[in-house]
């Protein structure tokens, strides 16, 4: 069974931290990774994808992928009251089928 | 640009009824999905298309049946709804191995 693990939080952060949201793979032959912030009663949200190992970065974010731990991870600088919300991991096989953690509900305090 | 839109957006049915959720993109995605999403589970599969004539089960397809319409188009139906379908129900589509986009969502209550 291919599994994806994401601690559910709550994580609180104060506002202008960085929030560090992690997320572990169980399928070696993972290709693809992606990070979804889903707000309340919304739909999921692209907001980062990265394919290699190493660091990604966009604006705020930042993706951190390490293939041999079997670890993605995303960094949100200078977080925000906006920035609170559910974020979901969704990792992708050989086949392209994406498998999607529970999420980490993320609470930005001002 | 509508994206993926679909429909209802709220629906409550008797235990045993039936009904067709819709689902339609305008991105010219081969692949189509179907997603249930409860509390504390993150997303499952239900069922997915990855081109136009073909379907595919996903980890929890009990209780469901699909119909890819077109290209365009991808129906998810539960033939005699039970409590346990009380979900939040996602559409989405996509190029393989690319970015998702999801419809609106549907509310689903069993009773």
């Amino acid at each position: 069974q291919k599994e994806v693990e994401q601690n559910s939080g709550p994580l609180s952060v104060p506002e202008g931290a960085i929030a560090s949201l992690n997320c572990t793979y169980s399928d070696r032959g993972s290709q693809s990774f992606f990070w979804y912030r889903q707000y309340s009663g919304k739909s999921p949200e692209l907001i980062m994808f990265i394919y290699s190992n190493g660091d990604k970065e966009d604006g705020r974010f930042t993706a951190q992928l390490n293939k041999a731990s079997q670890y993605v991870s995303l960094l949100i600088r200078d977080s925000q009251p906006s920035d609170s919300a559910t974020y979901l991991c969704a990792v992708g096989g050989s086949n392209y089928q994406l498998i999607w953690g529970a999420g980490t509900k993320l609470i930005i305090k001002p | 640009n509508a994206g993926v839109t679909q429909t209802p957006k709220f629906q409550v049915l008797k235990t045993g009824q039936s009904m067709t959720l819709q689902c339609a993109q305008d991105m010219n995605h081969n692949s189509m999905y179907w997603y249930r999403q409860d509390p504390g589970m993150g997303l499952r599969l239900i069922y997915y298309s990855a081109s136009e004539g073909t379907t595919d089960k996903g980890e929890v397809p009990n209780g469901y049946n699909v119909s890819r319409l077109n290209k365009r188009e991808f129906s998810l139906r539960l033939e005699s709804a039970a409590p346990s379908q009380t979900s939040v129900y996602f559409c989405a589509s996509d190029t393989l191995g690319g970015e998702a986009f999801f419809g609106q969502g549907t509310r689903l209550t069993v009773v």
